[in-house]
């Protein structure tokens, strides 16, 4: 089974400020791993996926993320965050025969100007 | 490409009640998730159809909860005798085969038990 874990529960970035939420997998196969974004009251918006290949996948809104197998990661970055950016942000993991999705608790993102 | 469709948006219940939710895939999707997400957390997988066979439901599925897909075509999520620990949202999603696949969510259903 696989398991994620998002390092940081509340992020407050000021606009126009990096931002980089962490996530840590476990898991004994290879996974696939996803990032998503939730706004208030809606439902999850997938911002982007590691299936295979390059470990850097870039995303919609100007996010990207790495995924690195040594250190068991997929932390999600973003160069200058706006306020539109404030929101919950999860991390997920699949396996390959695995049609379920297992998400990390959640990181909010509050951005202030 | 109109979205996963969720109905009702918001559930508020006695407890005790039955409840029921429907959910509409993306019109080429033949998968078909439900999972639970309670106030911090992440979604909690429930159960999911490839069309219309339901191949995997979770231990949160209590015996209280039934789910369907008679025509692979949408879904509904009942529950019976609810329960305070019911409230809780319930997102559906939907993707088509293959592990690889994103699932894409609907906007989901929030229910409350008084």
């Amino acid at each position: 089974a696989q398991s994620v874990t998002q390092l940081d529960s509340q992020v407050p970035v000021f606009e126009e400020a990096p931002v980089e939420l962490r996530c840590n997998y476990s898991s004994s196969v290879s996974v696939y791993l996803f990032w998503y974004v939730q706004y208030p009251n809606q439902g999850l918006q997938l911002l982007l996926k590691y299936l295979s290949g390059s470990t850097l996948v870039k995303g919609i809104n100007g996010f990207e993320a790495e995924f690195n197998k040594s250190q068991t990661s997929f932390h999600l970055r973003k160069p200058s965050v706006h306020i539109s950016d404030t929101a919950e942000y999860f991390c997920a993991v699949s396996g390959p025969n695995d049609y379920k999705l297992s998400f990390g608790a959640g990181t909010t993102v509050t951005v202030r100007a | 490409d109109t979205g996963v469709s969720q109905d009702p948006r918001h559930k508020i219940t006695k407890r005790g009640q039955n409840v029921t939710f429907r959910c509409d895939p993306i019109s080429e999707h033949n998968r078909l998730y439900w999972y639970r997400q309670t106030l911090g957390q992440g979604p909690e997988f429930l159960t999911y159809f490839q069309n219309e066979a339901q191949l995997e439901k979770s231990r949160l599925l209590s015996d209280r909860f039934s789910a369907e897909r008679p025509k692979g075509s949408f879904s509904t999520l009942e529950i019976q005798r609810t329960e305070q620990g019911d409230s809780a949202m319930y997102l559906c999603a939907s993707s088509l085969s293959g592990g690889r696949q994103p699932q894409h969510f609907g906007d989901g259903t929030r229910l409350s038990i008084l």
